[in-house]
Formats: C-alpha cells, structure tokens, sequence
C-alpha cells in the first residue's frame, strides 16, 4: 500500500542524547515535511523539503537537523541543542506539484525525554 | 503576528447545530488553503481545499476572501462524529505549508 510511514511510534531519550525519526514515503512525492505538536497545539513547521539533497528551514528549526538524500526518506534529528524535546512530531509529504496538493501524514512519533 | 490564526475555541455545541470557523492568514502571497480534520492523538487529514469561488462538500462548505485574508468553514447539522480539532492550512508558493493552531470542536448529544 502506498503512504508515509514514521517510525518508531513511541520514543524515550535521556537528556543530552541526539535521536533521529524516521519518515519514509512510497508516494514518490517530492515535497516532505516535520512538523512539532505540543498538546493543545497546532502544528509547527521545523524544516521542509522540496527536492532531493535540499531543505529550508521553518519557525522552529533550532535544534533539529535533517538530511534528504533519497526522495523517499526525511529523517530528523533532535539533537541535545534541542532544550524542550517532548512532542509529538509528524512527517507529511505532497506531490509539491501545483498549488492544491494534498499534504499526506505519517502516524507520527511521540518523543519522551526522562 | 502568527501567520496563521484561527478561532481559538473549544466549540461546544449541540447535535444538529450550524457552526463556523474562520481563520486568517497574513501572507497576501499565499496560494492555496485547505481545512484539515485532526482526532485526539492521531495524524491530521484533509477534510477539504478552499477554493478561491468557494466549495461545498455535503455539510461542510469553505469559503476564501483574499481581500481580507481570511477563509471560514462552516459545518450543518453536526453530528457527533464531527467532534475533532479543524486546522486551517496555508500553503505559500514554494511549498511552505503552515498551519493554524487548530479549532477543537465537540458536538453533544
């Protein structure tokens, strides 16, 4: 079946750790997305892709790095600069081609630190 | 500013009642819009695109006033099904989609 798949679901980190999500798309979408959640919030953008081997930055991006070296795989890293880790974090993905492209979601993964 | 700002809620109300959302957006470049459904502790979905002559799917219709920068969404005769949190979604010409903090929404029996 085509989508977007993040894993793990569920993550726990110690403080000063670096982790890295995984987001993988089979939807051959150019454009990939992370976004953060805090409870009750809306979603906010920490980096986006539009193509292969480059990405910007969103309102959020201190802290987080990505790499988008295949168009199927998105993968951010929360890295210890990151002082507030704990959310919930979701991968989308939109064929990026036109203005009404729908963004699709992965499950996401909930990121504790203890 | 926020660059997207929606009502900021919780919206209680009775089955069958008529209810609204708007939202605002503060780039005037901003290209496309879309209302997205998110349930408790799921991924969001897309419930609808607004289009710029406005758009009706069964209850729900969008509509988009780029003068003023806005776009609403209205929903009839709410079930309980509907109870969810409503994002509102804009989309920037490079692909930059942006997101509303959401409007939750919890329709009573």
């Amino acid at each position: 079946d085509g989508g977007i798949t993040q894993s793990p679901k569920y993550l726990f980190r110690k403080e000063g750790q670096n982790v890295t999500l995984s987001c993988e798309q089979n939807l051959n979408h150019d454009a990939m997305y992370w976004y953060r959640q805090d409870p009750g919030q809306g979603l906010r953008l920490i980096y986006y892709s539009q193509i292969v081997n480059d990405f910007q930055k969103g309102d959020i991006a201190e802290g987080y790095s990505v790499s988008r070296e295949k168009k199927e795989s998105f993968p951010l890293t929360v890295t210890s600069a990151q002082k507030n880790p704990t959310a919930f974090y979701l991968c989308a993905s939109s064929s990026g081609q036109g203005a009404y492209t729908e963004a699709f979601f992965g499950q996401g993964t909930r990121l504790t630190v203890v | 500013r926020k660059e997207v700002e929606q009502d900021p809620g919780p919206f209680n109300v009775p089955e069958g009642a008529t209810v609204a959302f708007n939202c605002t957006y503060s780039n005037s470049a901003s290209q496309s819009f879309f209302w997205y459904r998110q349930d408790c502790r799921k991924e969001p979905k897309l419930l609808m695109s607004v289009y710029s002559s406005g758009n009706e799917d069964g209850r729900f219709t969008a509509q988009l006033n780029r003068a003023s920068q806005y776009i609403s969404l209205l929903i009839r005769d709410s079930k309980l099904s509907d109870s969810a949190t409503y994002l509102c979604v804009v989309n920037y010409h490079n692909n930059d989609m942006r997101f509303g903090a959401g409007t939750r929404l919890t329709v009573k029996p």
